[in-house]
């Protein structure tokens, strides 16, 4: 099937630095969607991107849809404990959205 | 505002049973989705709804799966003589017509067949 391919696979961080992770594709799509997900929890929408090109801001986070349409990354400045998580860059192409394997990420205090 | 709702959160079955799980979607949303989540993966689709209609399966949904959206509103995914292979978190989402993609997603039943 069509994957996306997401790195890193995990993160070990200080609280306070900055992180930044990206999803690529072999194909081009129209929309950009980033999650995170808590253990035993869903996935929870952070961020959408519609455009080539697209920053977009939410908060600490900032995502960006690359110009080839075939990649986005997803910074977290000044990360916290809580930011700890599984993030995950989803396509949509159709109806139905196409997850990668995520980056789970650990703050460490 | 209430988000997408799933019952049971939690399902530990023997094989060969059958389970019944249930999704509401946020109020004014016409699209349902249903998702498999295994351990270490992303999560993947497994059909959609537009209002009562199911307008698209995958082929991981095998002839012992079966969903249901009889009234346009809430969803059933059932699985027949469940197997250990059918252990996963399933997921529901739910999203607005020309949502552009965006969809929201409810806790999840966690399935665990012995």
């Amino acid at each position: 099937g069509q994957q996306l391919n997401q790195s890193p696979q995990s993160m070990f961080i200080q609280e306070g630095e900055d992180v930044s992770m990206n999803c690529t594709s072999s194909s081009i799509f129209n929309t950009w969607l980033w999650y995170k997900q808590d253990p035993g929890e869903g996935p929870v929408l952070l961020i959408a991107l519609y455009k080539a090109g697209e920053l977009t801001s939410n908060g600490r986070l900032t995502a960006q849809f690359g110009i080839t349409r075939k990649d986005s990354f997803l910074n977290i400045s000044a990360s916290i404990p809580s930011d700890v998580g599984i993030y995950f860059c989803a396509r949509s192409g159709s109806e139905k959205l196409v997850f990668g394997k995520g980056t789970k990420l650990t703050v460490n205090p | 505002d209430t988000g997408v709702s799933q019952n049971p959160r939690h399902k530990i079955t023997k094989r060969g049973q059958n389970v019944t799980f249930r999704c509401d979607p946020i109020s004014e949303h016409n699209r349902l989705y249903w998702y498999r989540q295994t351990l270490g993966q992303g999560p993947e689709f497994l059909t959609y709804f537009q209002n009562e209609a199911q307008l698209e399966k995958s082929r991981l949904l095998s002839d012992r799966f079966s969903a249901e959206r009889p009234k346009g509103s809430f969803s059933t995914l059932e699985i027949q003589r469940t197997e250990q292979g059918d252990s996963a978190m399933y997921l529901c989402a739910s999203s607005r017509d020309r949502a552009r993609g965006e969809q929201f997603f409810g806790p999840g039943t966690r399935l665990t067949v012995l």
